[in-house]
């Protein structure tokens, strides 16, 4: 089963907007991800973000974190043409596992 | 260092078959797992494999298996193949140290069930 839900499943922006995604999960968590897919391709890893942090930067990509509201979000900023893709948020429960448990994801598609 | 490569790309098979799919990590992780991508389930865990020994399982039957050998390749293999094995394979390799849950993912393996 799902641990997460992500809003919204499509977004449409033009390139140099911003785009905001959201995940809400169910359990607590150890870690939380957030990785990227193109179109059927193999996921790249984003970002990783641990449950006692807040807020986490990689170059254009804020992530942030609510343990007490069970959710996260990834903002990409000036956003481009090549952001399009599919972005996931993943979940583990535990450091000693390798079991991810991810949201069904949102669909970003970045209008040149 | 080499990514995570899986063979093979594509696949196509017949109901009742069987396959193997397989998957080498990055150097020095030891860590594999694998996971199934479809339009209607989304991304699910199948099972993940450490040092040779299947450390965690997802929710699948057992015509699902896998195995690791001693250079931490992985292989999955599907019998009696159903037409909702039609999927995206992906395996994904971690290593140990502080980034140990952050998983590298290969290609995939895309197998069609006709």
């Amino acid at each position: 089963s799902q641990q997460g839900e992500e809003d919204p499943q499509a977004l449409s922006i033009q390139e140099g907007e911003n785009a905001t995604m959201n995940c809400s999960y169910k359990t607590s968590i150890n870690n939380l991800q957030w990785y990227r897919q193109n179109s059927g391709r193999g996921l790249v890893h984003l970002i990783l973000i641990r449950s006692n942090e807040r807020e986490k930067h990689s170059g254009r990509l804020r992530v942030t974190l609510d343990t007490s509201k069970k959710s996260s979000s990834l903002l990409i900023t000036a956003s481009r043409a090549a952001d399009t893709a599919s972005y996931f948020c993943a979940t583990d429960r535990s450091s000693n596992t390798g079991k991810l448990i991810f949201g069904q994801g949102t669909t970003l598609q970045v209008k040149p | 260092k080499a990514g995570v490569t899986q063979t093979p790309r594509y696949l196509i098979k017949t109901r009742g078959q069987q396959v193997t799919l397989s998957c080498s990590p990055i150097s020095g992780h030891r860590s594999v797992s694998w996971y199934q991508q479809t339009p209607g389930q989304g991304l699910q865990f199948l099972f993940e494999y450490f040092s040779e020994t299947q450390r965690n399982k997802g929710n699948f039957p057992g015509r699902f298996s896998g195995r690791q050998f001693s250079n931490s390749r992985s292989e999955m293999n599907v019998s009696t193949l159903e037409l909702g094995d039609s999927a995206l394979y992906l395996c994904a390799s971690s290593g140990a140290g502080v980034t140990y849950n952050e998983q590298f993912f290969g290609p995939g393996t895309r197998l069609t069930v006709l």
